[in-house]
């Protein structure tokens, strides 16, 4: 069973361009939950998603920045205009079908996709 | 507002356990002990979770004091490929926002040949 897929693993971007990061959840999981790590620091709550909805987006800065997990295809997270304190490595968690936030509820993660702004 | 408190850093010696202390003197009654690890430039790694008996699996076990104010993960046999910072968390059951996971600065382990 194929774990959660994030891509790419490395993206490099300059001031004003945009980063489009991607995330597969793992086979039969249909909740998705993404995180951000800045250098130093521990990793942070951005969003959660079910298909084709937004459930939580209390961590993602207002402007920016925005998520999306199609009917088909896997969850994108945009960021516009990116700054250099968007330079972070973005990972992204799922976990089955189900109560989410249950204690049973266990999230597993990608690899990891570390931004680069230049 | 942290709930729990590691010391920032261990060693062990490989093949030895490799005992990892977590306080969380404040936990209620429903919150149950996560924990997670991340290996260097890796995502993170479920381990084990408990809410007030022992739990082990394949990977380690966790003991939960009777007060439930600390725990401790176990590493039974630390091999080289365990260093990595290990993070304990807590989590309400049920429902409501508790899916939002929340990293502290954990434990670096570190072990040596």
């Amino acid at each position: 069973n194929a774990g959660v897929m994030q891509n790419p693993r490395h993206l490099v971007r300059r001031r004003g361009q945009e980063a489009r990061l991607r995330c597969s959840p793992m086979k039969g999981h249909s909740h998705v939950y993404w995180y951000r790590q800045l250098p130093e620091e521990g990793l942070k709550f951005m969003v959660y998603l079910q298909k084709e909805n937004i459930i939580d987006e209390s961590g993602m800065p207002k402007e920016r920045f925005s998520a999306e997990f199609p009917k088909e295809g896997p969850s994108i997270l945009r960021i516009q205009q990116v700054v250099r304190g968007d330079s972070a490595a973005y990972f992204c968690a799922s976990s089955p079908p189900g109560t989410s936030g249950s204690s049973t509820d266990t999230q597993y993660f990608g690899p990891g996709t570390r931004l680069t702004v230049l | 507002d942290a709930k729990t408190t590691q010391p920032p850093s261990m060693d062990c010696a490989e093949g030895r356990a490799a005992n990892l202390p977590c306080n969380h003197s404040t936990i209620s009654g429903n919150e149950y002990v996560y924990w997670y690890r991340q290996i260097h430039s890796q995502g993170p790694q479920y381990i084990i979770h408990g809410l007030k008996n022992n739990e082990t699996n394949e990977m380690a076990s966790l003991i939960i004091t009777e007060d439930r104010k600390s725990s401790t993960l176990i590493l039974p046999h630390a091999t080289l490929r365990d260093t990595a910072v290990y993070y304990c968390m807590l989590r309400p059951g049920g429902g409501g926002s508790n899916y939002k996971l929340t990293f502290g600065k954990g434990t670096l382990l570190t072990v040596n040949p």
